[in-house]
């Protein structure tokens, strides 16, 4: 079946380290990718999303390209900050199908010292 | 503020016990999703509301599991003959359009269930 898979955690970076968060994913057409961020306390909120192949999603500093030949969709941010410091879902959905319910992957704990 | 709304934050109820969870969505939102999200995993789809039609229940893990939207707004989620192994987070989602849409879904804070 569909499935999302990342890179476990935690990652412990430096702040203005270089960040990666790899992302991988298995689905039977087309969908679109996404990824949500999860800060200490707070609900998930949408961090950027690509809707076809090629397309680069961007916010606050992160990006992520939609690669359709490698299957993947990693999460990129120059030079992090220790607000940053949150756990990240990758997360897939097809929303030409009913109900568009998102396909979570397990998350990647970020923290970032000063 | 106008984000999904979840009642209560966290709920502790002894095995065997009823509980209900309440979602209240961004308003004119037609699409409501529910969520279960045990500890160290991602959220994992129970159920889909379009309006007040459930045309998706695919996700309930069992029958004690019950969902209902009955005017197309607030949405609750019932467990029924708690077992330890529902305690988890359950999320509330809500996104402006329906079927065939690319609209975001946005999400509520969450209800974490303790089962003793």
């Amino acid at each position: 079946g569909d499935s999302v898979t990342q890179m476990e955690g935690p990652v412990t970076l430096s702040e203005e380290a270089f960040l990666t968060i790899n992302c991988t994913y298995t689905a039977t057409g087309y969908p679109s990718l996404f990824w949500y961020v999860q800060y200490p306390g707070e609900g998930l909120q949408l961090l950027l999303k690509a809707t076809k192949a090629d397309d680069k999603g961007s916010n606050k500093g992160f990006e992520a390209t939609y690669r359709k030949e490698t299957t993947s969709f990693h999460l990129e941010k120059g030079s992090v900050q220790v607000s940053d410091s949150a756990v990240y879902f990758c997360a897939l959905s097809f929303p030409n199908q009913a109900g568009t319910a998102l396909i979570f992957g397990k998350g990647t704990t970020l923290s970032v010292s000063s | 503020g106008a984000g999904v709304s979840q009642s209560p934050r966290y709920k502790v109820a002894k095995r065997g016990q009823d509980v209900a969870l309440r979602c209240d969505p961004i308003s004119g939102h037609v699409s409501l999703f529910w969520y279960q999200q045990a500890l160290g995993q991602g959220p994992e789809f129970l159920t889909y509301f379009q309006n007040e039609a459930q045309l998706d229940k695919s996700g309930l893990p069992s029958d004690r599991f019950f969902a209902e939207r009955p005017e197309g707004s607030v949405s609750t989620l019932k467990i029924q003959r708690t077992q330890q192994e529902d305690s988890a987070v359950y999320l509330c989602a809500s996104s402006l359009a329906g079927q065939g849409s690319n609209q975001p879904q946005h999400f509520g804070d969450g209800t974490r269930l303790s089962i003793l």
